[in-house]
């Protein structure tokens, strides 16, 4: 079966800091790799997502992600984060018609 | 992105009651949505695929009579949670499902509180 392991529980950040938030998965097969935000008081929303093709991929609101096949890790990235991107940030895996399997989630926290 | 509906948003319930769950897919003809159950501070967890016309196909462990699954129609899944127990109480979403860009739409979740 397959997992995914996001290393950083808790991200406390300044603004214009950069973020990196890892994300690693365990599967052997073709994966659609995802990160979506949740907001507070807010549903899950899609960020960015990577299937195949340029491995680094751009998402909405600056974010990125870079595919790295050989470390099984999708890492998200943001040069410069805003007091707005303080949420929760999920990564996903689909590996079968849909169906995801989430990491814990890691709690970003921007000072203003 | 696709718009995806939950009702009620908020419920809270009496021990020993059923409550109904609702999950419409608005944009789009979800052959297959899914349920998840959010505790606090913690990740979704899988709970069942609910597949259009045919039965749910639930996760190892969640219990199939406990959380009735209907998904009646192309844009509509119901989550019924029966003979609802304090220990019920949580955060569920569900999503639905677009198989033409292997993307999943979530619902904003419905927050469930058993006395």
């Amino acid at each position: 079966a397959q997992s995914v392991s996001q290393h950083n529980h808790h991200v406390i950040l300044s603004e214009a800091a950069s973020l990196e938030l890892g994300c690693n998965y365990s599967y052997g097969g073709t994966v659609n790799l995802f990160w979506y935000v949740q907001y507070p008081g807010q549903h899950l929303q899609l960020l960015l997502k990577y299937f195949s093709g340029d491995p680094l991929v751009k998402g909405i609101k600056g974010f990125e992600a870079e595919f790295i096949k050989s470390k099984f890790s999708f890492n998200l990235r943001k040069p410069s984060v805003q007091w707005s991107d303080t949420a929760e940030y999920f990564c996903a895996v689909n590996t079968n018609a849909g169906k995801s399997t989430f990491g814990d989630g890691t709690t970003l926290t921007v000072k203003p | 992105g696709a718009v995806v509906s939950q009702h009620p948003s908020r419920v809270i319930c009496k021990s020993g009651t059923s409550v109904k769950i609702e999950c419409r897919s608005l944009d789009f003809q979800a052959t297959t949505m899914f349920w998840y159950r959010q505790f606090p501070k913690q990740s979704l967890m899988l709970m069942a695929t609910s597949n259009e016309g045919s039965k749910a196909t639930y996760e190892q462990g969640v219990e199939k009579d406990k959380f009735l699954i209907n998904h009646a129609s192309l844009t509509l899944s119901t989550l019924t949670v029966t003979s609802a127990h304090p220990e019920d109480s949580s955060f569920y979403i569900c999503s639905a499902y677009f198989r033409g860009t292997d993307t999943q739409y979530f619902g904003p979740g419905t927050r469930l509180t058993v006395l």
